[in-house]
């Protein structure tokens, strides 16, 4: 039971544009919420995070937005740059000390030059 | 600041046998967490130690252990290996416990194939 949910393998975008990825999570226990990104050969480096009690949190190009009613949260990267592609990977948790990740399984974006 | 590394690289192992898969963390960091991605499947934990202890785990059987050395470095084996524990295993290392609330800091990850 896949309790994280990237149902997009794959986005191709233009450079400069928005791109836009999805995530939807069934656990309404989740408060906490984060975005990685993986180039081949390398471990995922953090990007962003949010806490459930916003609803957008913005760094630079990189902005999250949570929708907590509709257990859903995207990620907008504007401008999109050929340097973004990348799997990206987003990632959520509760629970006091014994807080684990549970990710879900990646969206591979590709900015087309 | 050297960043987390992981050793080997790239490993092959034939069915039942075991396989252990080191991991050194940022300097000063003490928590280390381990994740298996599998394709389709994302990453997905496996334990955590800090100081030594294992403070949390994953749903995987018994044949995956690890341990926590008094340098922060860690160590996870798995035994008995199987097809499907061909893997990308991850280690990622943070200040403090609770990883998921803080950010952490991934390796390369250690390529297992199990043939």
């Amino acid at each position: 039971d896949q309790q994280v949910k990237q149902n997009s393998p794959s986005l191709s975008v233009q450079e400069g544009r928005i791109s836009i990825l999805n995530c939807d999570y069934t656990n309404s226990m989740f408060d906490y919420f984060l975005w990685y990104k993986k180039y081949p050969a390398e471990g995922p480096t953090f990007l962003i995070s949010i806490s459930s009690i916003k609803d957008k949190n913005e760094d630079g190009r990189f902005t999250v937005f949570l929708n907590k009613s509709a257990k859903h949260l995207s990620l907008h990267i504007v401008p999109s740059q050929p340097g973004d592609s990348a799997v990206y990977f987003c990632a959520a948790s509760y629970g006091g000390s014994a807080r684990q990740l549970t990710f879900g399984s990646g969206t591979q974006l590709t900015v087309l030059p | 600041k050297a960043g987390v590394t992981q050793t080997p690289r790239y490993l092959i192992k034939t069915r039942g046998q075991q396989v252990t898969l080191s991991c050194s963390p940022i300097s000063g960091h003490r928590s280390v967490s381990w994740y298996q991605q599998t394709p389709g499947q994302g990453l997905q934990f496996l334990f955590e130690y800090f100081s030594e202890t294992q403070r949390n785990k994953g749903n995987f059987p018994g044949r995956f252990s690890g341990r926590q050395f008094s340098n922060s470095r860690s160590e996870m084996n798995v035994s008995t290996l199987e097809l499907g524990d061909s893997a990308l295993y991850l280690c990622a290392s943070s200040l403090v416990p609770g990883g998921a609330y803080n950010e952490q800091f991934f390796g390369p990850g250690t390529r297992l194939t199990v043939l």
